[in-house]
């Protein structure tokens, strides 16, 4: 079953905004990871955040966790037409091995 | 370095037909998943191995067979098509399991008539 949830199913923005992106998840985590998929093409990873972090940046991306509410937030600060894409968090549970067990992602759309 | 190459990109089979979807990742990583996006759906797990001759069943096994007798392949069998398996299928391989990143494939999108 589908582990994470993301909110909301489709964004809209213009170029030069921002844009977050929200995952809940059901079960305990290792840590949760967000990925990007451009139409038509594989899924890129982007950022993995662990447990026992809160906050974490990579360039224009910002993520942050908070376990006791079993969500996560993806933050892309000055959006480019670039950026639109399909974005999906995934889950690293604590047992067993270690796949992923995804949410059915957010659509971006950034216009010029 | 290719990364994970996806064979083939396309295919159209018939219902009862069987086929085999290739994987291969040069990276030398002992973690190798399918997974299958329906619209609406996300990805969900097939099947997945830890290493050479090691595999297991995931969310949606049923239809669907997996072996891996080497590090760098990790074939997904059809053993009998049918329409409800038409998707897009991934294949993913990290070398640290789900404690870093895993690196997809561009898939095969495969339609069964």
């Amino acid at each position: 079953s589908q582990q994470g949830e993301e909110d909301p199913q489709a964004l809209s923005i213009q170029e030069g905004e921002n844009a977050t992106m929200n995952c809940s998840y059901k079960t305990s985590i290792n840590n949760l990871q967000w990925y990007r998929q451009n139409s038509g093409r594989g899924l890129v990873h982007l950022i993995l955040i662990r447990s026992n972090e809160r906050e974490k940046h990579s360039g224009r991306l910002r993520v942050t966790l908070d376990t006791s509410k079993k969500s996560s937030s993806l933050l892309i600060t000055a959006s480019r037409a670039a950026d639109t894409a399909s974005y999906f968090c995934a889950t690293v549970g604590n047992s067993g091995y270690s796949t992923l067990t995804f949410g059915k992602g957010t659509m971006l759309l950034v216009s010029p | 370095n290719a990364g994970v190459t996806q064979t083939p990109k396309f295919q159209v089979l018939k219902t009862g037909q069987s086929m085999t979807l290739q994987c291969a990742q040069d990276m030398n990583h002992e973690y190798m998943s399918w997974y299958r996006q329906d619209p609406g759906m996300g990805l969900r797990l097939i099947h997945y191995s830890v290493g050479a001759g090691i595999t297991d069943q995931g969310e949606v096994p049923n239809g669907y067979n997996v072996s891996r007798s080497t590090t760098e392949d990790f074939p997904l069998r059809l053993l009998s098509a049918a329409p409800s398996q038409t998707s897009v299928y991934f294949c993913a391989s990290s070398g640290q399991g789900g404690h870093y990143g895993y690196t997809f494939g561009s898939g095969t999108r495969l339609t069964v008539v």
